[in-house]
């Protein structure tokens, strides 16, 4: 499966927009970017998915670079509430196993 | 929609006791998931199915660890015997038969065995 790379923590100011980077270098071209995020105490929770172009929905938008090996999951105006740990998860077309990494802890500040 | 429910939320066992953790999934959703998550490992897919039918079971830990649907709007995952490794946070997750739309997790079962 292919892998994704993600900052451990990352810290934002209330109300500012944050910015949260993959990368996946050997996503093959089935490949959908998919990214959940799990508020404390609670089950993961979808966000947003892609596979070339960008997205975007009333939670984030999904930024994904040209050649694909790279995205980038736009919040854009932080609050409390958005503090969690976001996933990104590669998930070949045609299956429905998604592998979560470790994931970015993201803290928000008051 | 309740959403994807189990139960029971909290679940604290002696070791070698028989745990069954429960799930029912959103109705029209015909996939269903089991993860586990611990500090150490991170969320780990245990098995899913579709229709019912158990598709993938590679991440089942062990002959200890057993799951069945026995129709589409029930799951369960059991353990027997328990011992203390088993101590997490058990997810069950659903989703509806296109899937790219993403899972929909349930709130979980912590589970603690002493």
């Amino acid at each position: 499966d292919a892998k994704t790379t993600q900052p451990n923590s990352m810290e934002s100011n209330e109300e500012e927009p944050v910015h949260l980077p993959c990368n996946h270098s050997t996503i093959s071209g089935t490949d959908y970017i998919h990214w959940y995020r799990q508020l404390p105490s609670q089950g993961p929770e979808y966000v947003i998915h892609g596979l070339t172009s960008n997205v975007n929905n009333r939670m984030a938008s999904l930024a994904i670079a040209e050649d694909r090996k790279s995205s980038t999951l736009i919040l854009h105006r932080a609050t409390l509430r958005d503090a969690a740990v976001y996933y990104c998860i590669l998930r070949p077309s045609g299956t429905y196993k998604y592998i979560f990494g470790t994931g970015t802890r993201l803290k928000v500040l008051a | 929609d309740a959403g994807v429910i189990q139960s029971p939320r909290h679940e604290v066992t002696e070791m070698g006791q028989e745990v069954t953790l429960r799930c029912k999934p959103i109705s029209g959703h015909d996939y269903l998931f089991w993860y586990r998550q611990t500090m150490m490992r991170g969320l780990e897919l245990l098995i899913y199915f579709n229709n019912n039918v158990p598709i993938d079971d590679s991440g089942m830990p062990e002959d200890r660890f057993s799951a069945k649907m026995p129709n589409a709007s029930f799951s369960t995952l059991k353990i027997q015997p328990s011992e203390p490794r088993d101590s997490a946070v058990y997810f069950c997750a659903s989703s509806p038969p296109a899937g790219l739309g993403g899972y929909t997790f349930g709130s979980g079962t912590r589970l603690t065995v002493v």
